[in-house]
This record gives structure tokens, C-alpha cells and sequence, in this order.
């Protein structure tokens, strides 16, 4: 029974295109997250959401919209994507500052 | 602004040996402090969470310490395995507590 899972699990598409990554908890958490991790394997944080507020948003391109529809869901749309949005996607779950709980990952490549 | 340091950015061991995974952290006042570890292509998976009161935790052949007047954080791993091998990361909590601020990981090789 997946916790935290994302679809898709892998996306390549052409420069200017817009997309969509969806994430889903089943964990009863209260806070929600969008992490990047870039070539270099870094993981950096993009958006947090609590109780379906935006509390975070860490100096992203407003081509990237969070949109959390109720707690256990935060969806990441991306507009006019360029080749440097390539990356992996991390959604993650947590209650507050408790531990928090991974997706799989979605890899996103633009070409 | 919190930074998080994890040295060396790679270790191999021989199967057996145990090992110490380091972690430093700039400020202090933390809430607590993570430990992931990384598969290859994988998402990440949480180790241990030692709160900012508690000085360890334990799991298995994990035992991780936290020492915040310091500002470091060990992973110790007993009697090393080639399943071990992995990317280690460690994790603290941004002063308002919104978002983890990730280390840039230890890549562990561990041989048979």
C-alpha cells in the first residue's frame, strides 16, 4: 500500500510544452512538499503546502504552479517547460517538522 | 541561513568493516535531524529522525548521534553489507520549519 506515490514515473517531452506531475498521500499527513533534484543529485526544495496553504515557494519560476485540491493531494503544472527543468521530482508528505515520506520520483527530461 | 555538509562525498569499505557517515549543520537551533538513504534511480527512504532533545537513535545497525552545540551529526553503520551501498543523505528542518535542507549526500560502496 504506496504512502506517497507520483504519477508519471517518467516524462520526457519537447521544449515549450506544458505538464502536469501528480502526487497522492495516504499517510493522514498535514503537509505536503515538492523537492527538485538536479544532475548533480542535489535535492532542493521547490514548494510546501500545509492543510492545502502554500507556506513555501523557494524562488521557482512562476512557470511552475503548485495546486493542492485537498490534503492529500499536490499537483506540479509546468508551463513553456525549457531544457533546464530537467530534473527529477520528488513529492513528499509529512506532519510538520515529523519525519518526512518520499515518492518514487518523477524524471522529467526535455528535449 | 541553515547549510548542511556531509564529508566525504564518497566511501568504499569491505563488507564487515563498520563505518561513520558525517553531517554538520551551521546553525544550531534545529528541530530535529534526518537521515535518508538514496537507491540508485530510486526515491528516498528515512532512516532515522533524531528529534533536537535526543542525543541518539537506534535502528538495527543504525545508531545515528546528534551533538546541535556542535553542530554534527554522525551514521554509524555495524558490520557493513553490500546492500548497504547506497547514497546517504542527512536533512534539517529551515528555521521555520517548512521545507528539509539536504546535505549533498555520502555515495557508500560497499564489497564482497
Amino acid at each position: 500500500d504506496t504512502a506517497v506515490s507520483q504519477t508519471p514515473k517518467y516524462l520526457v517531452t519537447q521544449m515549450g510544452n506544458d505538464k502536469s506531475i501528480k502526487c497522492e498521500q495516504n499517510l493522514g499527513h498535514d503537509t505536503m512538499y515538492w523537492y527538485k533534484q538536479d544532475s548533480k543529485k542535489f535535492l532542493k526544495i521547490m514548494f510546501s503546502y500545509n492543510n492545502k496553504e502554500l507556506i513555501i515557494n523557494e524562488t521557482v519560476p512562476n512557470r511552475f504552479s503548485p495546486k493542492s485540491p485537498d490534503k492529500a493531494h499536490l499537483n506540479l503544472h509546468i508551463n513553456s517547460l525549457e531544457l533546464g527543468d530537467s530534473a527529477v521530482y520528488f513529492c513528499a508528505s509529512s506532519l510538520f517538522t515529523d519525519t518526512q515520506y518520499f515518492g518514487p520520483g518523477t524524471r522529467l527530461t526535455v528535449l | 541561513k541553515q547549510e548542511v555538509t556531509q564529508i566525504p562525498a564518497a566511501l568504499s569499505v569491505p563488507e564487515g568493516e563498520n563505518l561513520v557517515l558525517n553531517c554538520s549543520f551551521t546553525d544550531s537551533a534545529i528541530y530535529n535531524l534526518q537521515w535518508f538513504r538514496q537507491d540508485p534511480g530510486k526515491g528516498l527512504t528515512s532512516l532515522l529522525l533524531i528529534q533536537s532533545s535526543q542525543r541518539e537513535q537506534t535502528s538495527g545497525r543504525l545508531n545515528a548521534s546528534l551533538d546541535k552545540s556542535s553542530g554534527r551529526s554522525t551514521l554509524y553503520i555495524a558490520a557493513s553489507q553490500p546492500g548497504d551501498s547506497a547514497t546517504y543523505l542527512c536533512a534539517t528542518p529551515n528555521q521555520a520549519g517548512t521545507a528539509l535542507i539536504f546535505g549533498k549526500g555520502t555515495t557508500l560502496s560497499v564489497s564482497s
